[in-house]
């Protein structure tokens, strides 16, 4: 069984384009996040909700806006793509925020914007 | 704001020889810290965490890490590593207080090349 899920696993679009990038997760878990590696690998956080609510809000621009509609989805959309949001957006979710909880992580989502 | 630096980019080894990968961080207060590593095509999987105790914790596949506070330090490592351990390892550290609750920061990834 899959614990986290995104879809889709590679998304190519154009410049100027809006996407949304879904996850889901069957732990039960309360808490979801978003990352982003970029071309160097490095990993940084963008969200995170608790419960279907915003508690971690980084520096992300506004063209990107998270959607719980419940607590074991957590959805990603993003307007008015740019050549620099290409990347691998990872979806993660962990029991809750704080603590020794892990986190567990799905497969990825590889963006590319042309 | 918390931070961790991973020293290496990229370590090469070959089969049976020792591992050591370097981890710093910085915060003010108490940490959890993690090593978390994502082999070729796969997601990122747990390895070990550490939030309390025994400074020297064990994961999976072998793999040790010893928090050494002094030195803000939690360093990775592993006896005898095998091909099968390339991949790209990750240090990250999670606050426990004001606007570090719950945020899991990560460093820039070392990747790991064993060869047979």
């Amino acid at each position: 069984d899959t614990a986290v899920s995104q879809t889709p696993k590679y998304l190519v679009t154009q410049m100027g384009n809006d996407k949304s990038i879904k996850c889901e997760q069957n732990l039960g878990h309360d808490t979801m996040y978003w990352y982003k590696q970029d071309s160097k690998k490095f990993l940084k956080i963008m969200f995170s909700y608790n419960n279907k609510e915003l508690i971690i809000n980084e520096t992300v621009p506004n063209r990107f806006s998270p959607k719980s509609p419940d607590k074991a989805h957590l959805n990603l959309h993003i307007n008015s793509l740019e050549l620099g949001d290409s990347a691998v957006y990872f979806c993660a979710s962990s029991q809750f925020a704080g603590g020794t909880y892990e986190q567990y992580f799905g497969p990825g989502t590889r963006l590319t914007v042309t | 704001a918390q931070s961790v630096s991973q020293h290496n980019h990229h370590v090469i080894l070959s089969e049976a020889a020792s591992l050591e990968l370097g981890c710093n961080y910085s915060y003010g207060g108490t940490v959890n810290l993690f090593w978390y590593v994502q082999y070729p095509g796969q997601h990122l999987q747990l390895l070990l965490k550490y939030f309390s105790g025994d400074p020297l914790v064990k994961g999976i596949k072998g793999f040790e890490a010893e928090f050494i506070k002094s030195k803000f330090s939690f360093n990775l490592r592993k006896p005898s590593v095998q091909w099968s351990d390339t991949a790209e390892y990750f240090c990250a550290v999670k606050g426990t207080g004001g606007t570090s609750y719950g945020k899991l920061t990560f460093g820039q990834g070392t990747i790991l090349t064993v060869h047979p």
